[in-house]
């Protein structure tokens, strides 16, 4: 059971690029949602889907797309990188009354 | 206001020490409660599910009141291994997550 997996796990842009961190899992769980954790800082909500086909904003949305065609993937993609997006992102999951499984994040460097 | 409060710490212990952590959340209607552990920027990891009888693993015990909307966690017998963040959990719409608790333990 692979659980939620991420990539990659580091990646280095340049400003005004754009990228996609992927996001996949293999539990079947309707809920999917995409943080980023500055250092020293608690985890931030970027944007959430609920099932297949819907997305909503979180509480940091902006410079930020995703998408959900299917259950198992929730792709979150950088428009334009700014160095301000420079940050720890995790994707998660989980299902009903369960707690969350995060991936092992991704270290995004903007420069 | 946020949606979900922790300690803000840091908790600095001595080994052996027992230290307790708390969590108050605003929306009567949560249903479920967790604690995370978090270790130096890696993903956050799921320490136990809190249950209105209150439960126990261990060293740890968590604790629900759901009148004043409040979880802790204690931790027995402090560990070097337990120096973490420790992260309140009560999923409900779309602030979660507390900031967390840092707890360093000492030798």
């Amino acid at each position: 059971n692979a659980g939620v997996t991420q990539t990659p796990k580091f990646q280095v842009l340049k400003t005004g690029q754009s990228m996609t961190l992927q996001c996949a899992q293999d539990m079947n769980h309707e809920y999917m949602s995409w943080y980023r954790q500055d250092p020293g800082m608690g985890l931030r909500l970027i944007h959430y889907s609920v099932g297949a086909g819907i997305t909503d904003q979180g509480e940091v949305p902006n410079g930020y797309n995703v998408s959900r065609s299917t259950t198992e993937d929730f792709p979150l993609r950088l428009l334009s990188a700014a160095p301000s997006q420079t940050s720890v992102y995790f994707c998660a999951s989980r299902s009903g009354a369960e707690g969350y499984t995060f991936g092992s994040g991704t270290r995004l460097t903007v420069v | 206001r946020k949606e979900v409060e922790q300690d803000p710490g840091p908790f600095n212990v001595p080994e052996g020490a027992t230290v307790a952590f708390n969590c108050t959340y605003s929306n009567s209607a949560s249903q479920s409660f967790f604690w995370y552990r978090q270790d130096c920027r890696k993903e956050p990891k799921l320490l136990m599910s809190v249950y209105s009888s209150g439960n126990e693993d261990g060293r740890f015990t968590a604790q629900l009141n759901r009148a004043s909307q409040y979880i802790s966690l204690l931790i027995r017998d402090s560990k070097l291994s337990d120096s973490a963040t420790y992260l309140c959990v009560v999923p409900w719409g779309k602030s979660t997550f507390g900031d967390g608790t840092t707890l360093t333990v000492k030798p």
